[in-house]
């Protein structure tokens, strides 16, 4: 079935430092893809929508210049934390899809602490 | 405003018996409902699905049931096994397919005691 692999599973940075994680649709190819948020007890945000070979779209609150998104081929989209900072912490997860009628399938999320 | 919500946080079944996972929504335009099934530390994978022009979709042990009057549905799991704890996230989305983006609930933890 169709695969969605993030890489890394895990990441414990200092304050001030940039992280990227990244989002490989393993067994098809992704036009789109999702990146999410979660935090601890909570839903599963959506932070924004990744396009290939165009800019992402963010939802109302999430700063782009701060969570950079490239979409850059059909099976990879990476998300930069920039200068991250402790309030950054959280469980990053992307998801990819099929298409119509499809469901979207989901990476293994990235936790991701910041000292 | 939450629009897609679990209103239990938690739900403890007897293996063997019947689990039934709630979920209500508020916004009209949603008309693609999924289940994901979560466990600790990995992403949510995905159970069953329904739109919004039928009122029921079977796979194997997992029913989803939809009440648009009501904007609720359910997830049916019979009969629970112990694999079957995890957290649940229900989702909806306004049109179809995967390319649009998904609204989640905040999941409900069930555990199926042997």
């Amino acid at each position: 079935g169709a695969v969605v692999s993030q890489h890394p599973s895990r990441v414990i940075c200092k304050s001030g430092t940039s992280v990227k994680i990244e989002c490989r649709s393993l067994d098809f190819q992704a036009t789109t893809m999702f990146w999410y948020r979660q935090f601890p007890k909570q839903s599963l945000m959506l932070m924004a929508t990744s396009n290939e070979g165009s800019k992402a779209t963010y939802e109302q609150g999430v700063e782009k210049d701060k969570f950079l998104i490239n979409h850059a081929s059909l099976t990879l989209s990476t998300l930069t934390v920039t200068s991250a900072h402790p309030e950054d912490s959280s469980f990053y997860i992307c998801s990819a899809g099929l298409g119509e009628d499809q469901p979207q399938h989901f990476g293994d999320g990235t936790r991701l602490s910041i000292l | 405003d939450q629009q897609v919500k679990q209103n239990s946080p938690s739900l403890s079944v007897q293996e063997g018996r019947i689990s039934i996972l709630n979920c209500d929504y508020t916004n009209s335009m949603f008309d693609y409902f999924l289940w994901y099934k979560k466990y600790p530390a990995e992403g949510p994978t995905f159970l069953i699905s329904i739109s919004s022009i039928k009122d029921k979709n079977e796979d194997g042990r997992f029913t989803v049931f939809l009440n648009k009057s009501a904007k609720h549905l359910s997830l049916h799991i019979v009969p629970s096994q112990p694999g079957d704890s995890a957290v649940y996230f229900c989702a909806a989305s306004s049109s179809g397919g995967s390319n649009y983006k998904l609204t989640f609930g905040k999941g409900t933890l069930l555990t199926v005691n042997p």
